[in-house]
């Protein structure tokens, strides 16, 4: 079956623009989470949505959003792009049932976005 | 405040040797542990995960061992072979929620 896919998969930006990323999940998949990955910083987390609500949000300010449309389908956007913004923005998804484990997170191969 | 820390940014092993992994956490509130491997320009990829109520988890050539009282975390790679290179995430899942936290990263190199 097909991955999370991630659109695009890079993009150069300046500062000031803003950005839309799309993430497709894994069919059957209803939770969706994002991460920023920037040298030496690990994976950052942004927020998780299932079935299009707002589950968990981590410590980013408010220029970043997201949604989560009814096919599970997730956008992350940032807005007013600062040079710091520059990363790899990954997309994850998991099956999410109670009780199954640790609900592994599927990710995608991941957004490049340079800011200059 | 970092919550799951790798130390060691990098590890260079000989082929066929064991390569241990190690992470420390600070939260008591953890259910789930996973290790995720990554390779250049591809998305991290599950590796093995063990539940806060075991202290050893094996698959293959993978073994997780959880120190709960130690707060301490390992993978172990046995035996390591060259196409284990790669950058090796441990992250931490709070209880009930679907989120991962991850440390920075340790990058492994397996000389043939």
């Amino acid at each position: 079956k097909a991955g999370v896919t991630q659109t695009p998969r890079y993009l150069i930006k300046t500062r000031g623009q803003q950005v839309t990323l799309s993430c497709s999940p894994i069919s059957g998949h209803r939770s969706v989470s994002w991460y920023q990955q920037t040298p030496g910083q690990g994976l950052q987390f942004l927020f998780e949505y299932f079935s299009e609500t707002q589950r968990n949000k981590g410590n980013f300010p408010g220029r970043f959003s997201g949604r989560q449309f009814s096919n599970s389908r997730s956008e992350m956007n940032v807005s007013t792009l600062e040079l710091g913004d520059s990363a790899l923005y990954l997309c994850a998804s998991s099956l999410e049932i109670l009780g199954a484990g640790a609900n592994v997170l599927t990710f995608g191969a991941g957004s490049r976005l340079t800011v200059l | 405040d970092q919550q799951v820390k790798q130390n060691s940014p990098s590890l260079s092993v000989q082929e066929g040797r064991i390569s241990i992994l190690n992470c420390d956490y600070t939260n008591s509130m953890f259910d789930y542990f996973l290790w995720y491997k990554k390779y250049p320009a591809e998305g991290p990829t599950f590796l093995i995960s063990i539940s806060s109520i075991k202290d050893k988890n094996e698959d293959g050539r993978f073994t997780v061992f959880l120190n709960k009282s130690a707060k301490h975390l390992s993978l172990h790679i046995v035996p390591s072979q060259p196409g284990d290179s790669a950058v090796y995430f441990c992250a931490a899942r709070p209880s009930n929620t679907g989120k991962l936290i991850f440390g920075q990263g340790t990058t492994l190199q397996v000389k043939p």
